[in-house]
């Protein structure tokens, strides 16, 4: 039971480049949420999904965007990276009827 | 702004100590409030979380304490112990909303 992954676990990347952060949850939740962890942020929300093809905005979601064409998948993208965004993501999920929300591992990206 | 707002952001205690984690909220309407718990290099779980028309909840050496009057609601982790060293977030979520709003997080030191 592989639960949520993310991948990749680590990347770098340049200022300007576009990168892509997959997150893949085997347990067919309808929720997904990608969230950024930053020191003296904890967590914030950027993105999240209701089910496929439903995403909405959550607290910090300039500069990024995402799709979900399958339930069980839900990758994030930085369009053109920023040193701001030299982060950990979190990708996580939940059942739509349980406010239990499962994480993955996270990725953490560097930009220089 | 930030709409949970927990203290401190970091703590140390002996081992066989009590740890005590502080959080507010302004939102009157979060009816629910989970504890997550991290472990360096790992995504939060959860740990333990509890519903406003209860004023305390207890799981092994956990306690949520809730306040509905201040709008405050407290961990309590009795007799620390080392594997307790980790980060953790309160959080708080509205009903039919399955998105979560998050403290900035403790950095929990258990010493022997």
């Amino acid at each position: 039971d592989a639960g949520i992954t993310q991948s990749p676990r680590y990347k770098i990347t340049e200022t300007g480049r576009q990168v892509t952060l997959m997150c893949h949850q085997t347990w067919s939740h309808s929720y997904m949420f990608w969230y950024r962890q930053d020191l003296g942020h904890g967590l914030r929300l950027i993105y999240y999904s209701a089910a496929a093809d439903i995403t909405d905005k959550g607290e910090v979601p300039d500069g990024y965007v995402v799709s979900r064409s399958k339930t069980e998948n839900f990758p994030l993208t930085l369009e053109s990276a920023t040193r701001s965004q030299t982060s950990v993501y979190f990708c996580a999920s939940s059942e739509s009827h349980r406010e239990t929300q499962y994480f993955g591992p996270g990725t953490r990206l560097l930009v220089l | 702004q930030q709409q949970v707002k927990q203290s401190p952001q970091s703590l140390i205690v002996q081992k066989g100590g009590i740890s005590i984690i502080n959080c507010a909220y302004e939102n009157t309407a979060f009816d629910y409030f989970p504890w997550y718990q991290q472990f360096p290099g790992k995504g939060p779980a959860l740990l333990i979380a509890i519903r406003p028309d209860v004023s305390e909840k207890k799981e092994g050496r956990f306690t949520i304490s809730f306040n509905k009057s201040a709008k405050q609601f407290s961990l309590h982790i009795m007799d620390s112990q080392p594997g307790d060293s980790a980060t953790y977030f309160c959080a708080a979520k509205s009903g039919g909303y399955q998105k979560v709003t998050f403290g900035i997080g403790t950095k929990l030191q258990v010493i022997p």
